[in-house]
């Protein structure tokens, strides 16, 4: 079955700071990869997504870049601020009926 | 900030009741998915319901169930509630059956005592 394991939190940072979450997934074929982002008290929001092999996703400074040979798609951003706080999922779909999402990793930034 | 509206934000029950979650989809999608999120975890996928039909289904018993209405509202309904029904449930809405693009409500936080 399909099933994503990306990088455990909490991760720390202060403003203007790298970010990168780690995200690895296991598929049958060749799904759709997204980045949700979840703000305290707040349900889940669409922050980027690829489609397939090589595309790159961004969105907000957000970037991560679909490598099917590694079957990854991390997160990256090259500075930080405080409002970034929030909850990171890294999910899947092969165009079925269902999402796949990792754990989510907390991220807070300092100021 | 998306169109899909579920309620109540809050609800809490106790342990064997009965509860009904309710869920508007975005202005133009026919489809619903629910997820159910525990504390520190990813959401886990339930059911879709695609022009009122169920179209596929999670690892969740048969005491959840749920309705999808001829505006594509749903409900989602959960009987016998035990201990570890308390989580966040969301629904997400969607045009068809993939998710090119789809939008979350905001959550009904559950709590069974």
């Amino acid at each position: 079955g399909n099933s994503v394991t990306q990088m455990e939190g909490p991760v720390t940072l202060s403003e203007e700071a790298f970010l990168t979450i780690n995200c690895t997934y296991t598929a049958t074929g060749y799904p759709s990869l997204f980045w949700y982002v979840q703000y305290p008290g707040e349900g889940l929001q669409l922050l980027l997504k690829a489609t397939k092999a090589d595309d790159k996703g961004s969105n907000k400074g957000f970037e991560a870049t679909y490598r099917k040979e590694t079957t990854s798609f991390h997160l990256e951003k090259g500075s930080v601020q405080v409002s970034d706080s929030a909850v990171y999922f890294c999910a899947l779909t092969e165009n079925d009926y269902k999402l796949s999402f990792g754990a989510g990793t907390t991220v807070t930034v300092r100021a | 900030e998306t169109g899909v509206t579920q309620s109540p934000t809050h609800l809490i029950k106790t342990r064997g009741q009965q509860v009904t979650l309710r869920c508007s989809s975005q202005s133009g999608h026919n489809t619903v998915s629910w997820y159910q999120q525990a504390l520190g975890q990813g959401p886990q996928f339930i059911f879709q319901y695609y022009r009122e039909e169920e179209n596929g289904r999670g690892n969740f018993p048969p005491r959840f169930s749920g309705l999808q209405f001829p505006n594509y509202s749903s409900e989602l309904n959960v009987n016998a509630l035990e201990l570890d029904d308390s989580a966040l449930y969301l629904c997400a809405s969607t045009l068809g059956r993939g998710y090119t693009e789809a939008f979350f409500g905001q959550g009904t936080r559950l709590t069974v005592v």
